[in-house]
């Protein structure tokens, strides 16, 4: 069971630079989420979406932006990376019902130089 | 607006005691779930347990037992005969039951068990 796939696992980026974190999830999932985790800041919550077509913003949402076109899949980009965004990032998924745990991806450490 | 507290940054325990780990939240919703997860050094979130706001008995599961104390609001993890592999972040984490919202987090504990 694959469940949620992250990808990359480490990824250093230059100042300025972009890209895409992918998160995949094959438990028809209709909740997925991006969190990043910093030390002494727990994890906090960047976008969520609770289905195909909706997000929306959580606690740090600037300089990244999320689309949800399909139940499986939830990218994070990032537009120009920044220092300060130097962290651990999280993909999670569960079903809608508030009852059920989430799953977490295995994690992406990025690094902004 | 929601809020998870978790006040104690890290806490050292003797092997083979019990831990109590605290989580206290606020929320405005009248029905919502409460979720502990475990983040052992390798990275990974491991999803320990789960206690619902109109669950009338303590949730337990294993040696993690959750004391639920709804007018305090606090939602405290207890570890019972603590092991060495129980060192690890732990976080408290909550959602609303009746509507479609996000998860929160709290900040975590940092775990240490003593030989």
């Amino acid at each position: 069971n694959a469940g949620v796939t992250q990808t990359p696992k480490f990824q250093v980026l230059k100042t300025g630079q972009s890209m895409t974190l992918q998160c995949a999830q094959d438990m028809n999932h209709e909740y997925m989420s991006w969190y990043r985790q910093d030390p002494g800041m727990g994890l906090r919550l960047i976008h969520y979406s609770v289905g195909a077509g909706i997000t929306d913003q959580g606690e740090v949402p600037n300089g990244y932006n999320v689309s949800r076109s399909t139940t499986e899949d939830f990218p994070l980009r990032l537009l120009s990376a920044a220092p300060s965004q130097t962290s651990v990032y999280f993909c999670a998924s569960s079903y809608r019902e508030g009852f059920t745990e989430a799953f977490f991806g295995q994690g992406t450490r990025l690094t902004v130089v | 607006a929601q809020k998870i507290t978790q006040t104690q940054p890290g806490m050292f325990v003797q092997e083979k005691e019990a831990v109590t780990l605290d989580c206290t939240y606020d929320t405005s919703d009248p029905s919502y779930g409460l979720f502990w997860y475990k983040q052992p050094s390798s990275g990974e979130m491991i999803f320990l347990i789960y206690q619902g706001s109109y669950d009338q008995q303590n949730a337990t599961e294993g040696r993690y037992s959750l004391n639920f104390q709804k007018a305090r609001k606090s939602a405290n993890l207890v570890i019972s005969a603590s092991q060495l592999g129980d060192s690890a972040m732990y976080f408290c984490a909550m959602r609303p039951l009746n509507r479609d919202d996000k998860i929160i987090f709290g900040k975590g504990t940092r775990l240490h068990i003593l030989p």
